[in-house]
C-alpha cells in the first residue's frame, strides 16, 4: 500500500510568484486536506476537497487555492507569494466525507522558502 | 471554538523515565482526539486516537493517551522512553478539520 507522498520535496520561490504543490493520496482514500506549517508551530488548516469539491476551508486568503482530481491527488496553488508563506505544506489524505472521526495520513510535507 | 492546548513547548525526560506530555482540549461537542509524531523533516505519523469508545487509548510505540471528559485532558504517557522517542509531538481535536496544539519537542537523555 502506498502511502501519501508529496511533490517537491524543497522550493525556493521570491515574493510575488506563483506556486503548486502537488499530493498523491494513500491508496483508497478519497478525501484530501492541506495544511501549513510555520516553523515551530502546528499545522494550520488550509482546505479540505472530497470527491474533487471543496469540503471545508481554513482562516487562508483566497490566493490560496486547490483541486482535487478524478484519481485523488490534489494541488494546492499558492499566488502573490509572501515571505510568511514559507512553510511546511503537509498533505493528508482520508478515507470517508471528512468527518470528525477519519484519521489522516499524513505525507513528509513540501518545505516552501520565499526570498 | 474546538481547540487544544499543549502545556511545555519543551520536555526533557531520561533514557527510560516515564513520559508524560500534557493537552488540554476545549469542544463545544464530544470531542475526537488525536495524537500525532513529528520526527525532523518528516511529516505527522499517528500515535493514537479517541473516538468515544475506551477512554484509556493504547498506540503505537508503546504510548497511551487517557481521555478524562472533567478535567478535559487527553495526556500522552509511555511507561519508559527511548531515545527514538525524541521528537516533536502534536495532540489535535476533530472539528471537520484538525485542529493542532503548538507542539511539545520531547528530548531523551542517554
Amino acid at each position: 500500500e502506498t502511502g501519501v507522498t508529496q511533490s517537491p520535496t524543497h522550493l525556493i520561490k521570491t515574493r510575488g510568484q506563483q506556486v503548486t504543490l502537488r499530493c498523491s493520496s494513500q491508496s483508497g482514500h478519497n478525501t484530501v486536506s492541506w495544511y501549513q506549517q510555520a516553523l515551530g508551530q502546528g499545522p494550520q488548516f488550509i482546505f479540505q476537497y472530497y470527491r474533487e469539491e471543496e469540503n471545508g476551508r481554513g482562516n487562508f486568503p483566497p490566493r490560496f487555492s486547490g483541486l482535487q482530481f478524478p484519481n485523488y491527488s490534489s494541488e494546492l496553488n499558492v499566488n502573490a507569494l509572501e515571505l510568511d508563506d514559507s512553510a511546511l505544506y503537509l498533505c493528508a489524505s482520508s478515507l470517508g466525507q471528512g468527518g470528525r472521526a477519519d484519521t489522516q495520513y499524513f505525507g513528509p510535507g513540501t518545505r516552501l522558502t520565499v526570498l | 471554538a474546538q481547540s487544544v492546548t499543549q502545556l511545555g513547548s519543551h520536555v526533557s525526560v531520561s533514557e527510560g523515565a516515564l513520559v508524560l506530555l500534557r493537552c488540554n482540549y476545549s469542544s463545544s461537542v464530544p470531542p475526537y482526539l488525536f495524537w500525532y509524531v513529528q520526527y525532523p523533516n518528516q511529516g505527522l505519523q499517528l500515535l493514537l486516537k479517541y473516538t468515544s469508545a475506551a477512554t484509556l487509548v493504547k498506540g503505537i510505540n508503546g504510548f497511551e493517551a487517557e481521555f478524562k471528559k472533567s478535567e478535559t485532558s487527553f495526556h500522552l504517557t509511555k511507561p519508559s522512553a527511548h531515545m527514538s522517542d525524541a521528537a516533536e509531538y502534536f495532540c489535535a481535536v476533530s472539528v471537520r478539520d484538525m485542529r493542532f496544539g503548538a507542539g511539545t519537542r520531547l528530548t531523551v537523555k542517554p
